[in-house]
């Protein structure tokens, strides 16, 4: 089974300063792992994806995360906020076979302060 | 990219009634199909796994008999809520990954259900 944390239901930023989104994962195979943004009203959108390869993952709009066995944590950062990234975010995982179920976290709000 | 498609996107039907919900890949086929349900504020919940040419797979807790779900086709799979109550109103979200054994899932617009 696995699951996902994700640490803080808001977060709030400066424009222009880092964000920090964390999520924490708990698997008993080896996970895939995603990050999906949402807009309000809107379905999701995949940012980015782990799947077994490089630890640090780079995907749209400037995000990346990294991959860290040791500490089951999958963080999303951005260097720098834009008014845009103003926005719902889901850690999920599933496992690594195919045609998994996602399991998704309970989701972190962005909010950026201009 | 791979696109999936929600329609209607926003519905309001009357208690008693039942609504159905078509999702469709609109440039590939899957054989599989996975439906979600988003309560506001909240994040996703599975409800069931659509299965092209068989039965669906529910999660527990979901009600079959109420949440109807009709993989008919490679493209389109339909989720019928059959005597809706105000408690079903909530956003239901449908995925689909791009070919058999793919762990990446694509998901549509999602649907906006309103029952009075």
């Amino acid at each position: 089974a696995q699951s996902v944390t994700q640490l803080g239901s808001h977060v709030s930023v400066s424009e222009g300063a880092l964000v920090l989104l964390r999520c924490n994962y708990s698997s008993s195979v080896p996970p895939y792992l995603f990050w999906y943004v949402q807009y309000p009203n809107q379905g999701l959108q995949l940012l980015l994806k782990y799947t077994s390869a490089a630890t640090l993952v780079k995907g749209i709009n400037g995000f990346e995360a990294e991959f860290k066995k040791s500490e089951t944590s999958f963080h999303l950062t951005k260097p720098s906020a834009h008014m845009s990234d103003a926005a719902e975010y889901f850690c999920a995982v599933t496992a690594s076979g195919g045609n998994e179920k996602l399991t998704f976290g309970t989701g972190t709000r962005l909010t950026i302060i201009p | 990219g791979a696109v999936v498609s929600q329609h209607p996107s926003w519905v309001i039907c009357k208690s008693g009634t039942s609504v159905k919900i078509e999702c469709r890949s609109l440039d590939f086929q899957a054989t599989t199909m996975f439906w979600y349900r988003q309560f506001p504020k909240q994040s996703l919940m599975l409800m069931a796994t659509s299965n092209e040419g068989s039965k669906a797979t529910y999660e527990q807790g979901v009600e079959k008999d109420k949440f109807l779900i009709n993989h008919a086709s490679l493209t389109l799979s339909t989720l019928t809520v059959t005597s809706a109550h105000p408690e079903d109103s909530s956003f239901y979200i449908c995925s689909a990954p791009l070919a058999a054994g793919a762990y990446e899932q694509y998901f549509g617009p999602g649907t906006r259900l309103t029952v009075t």
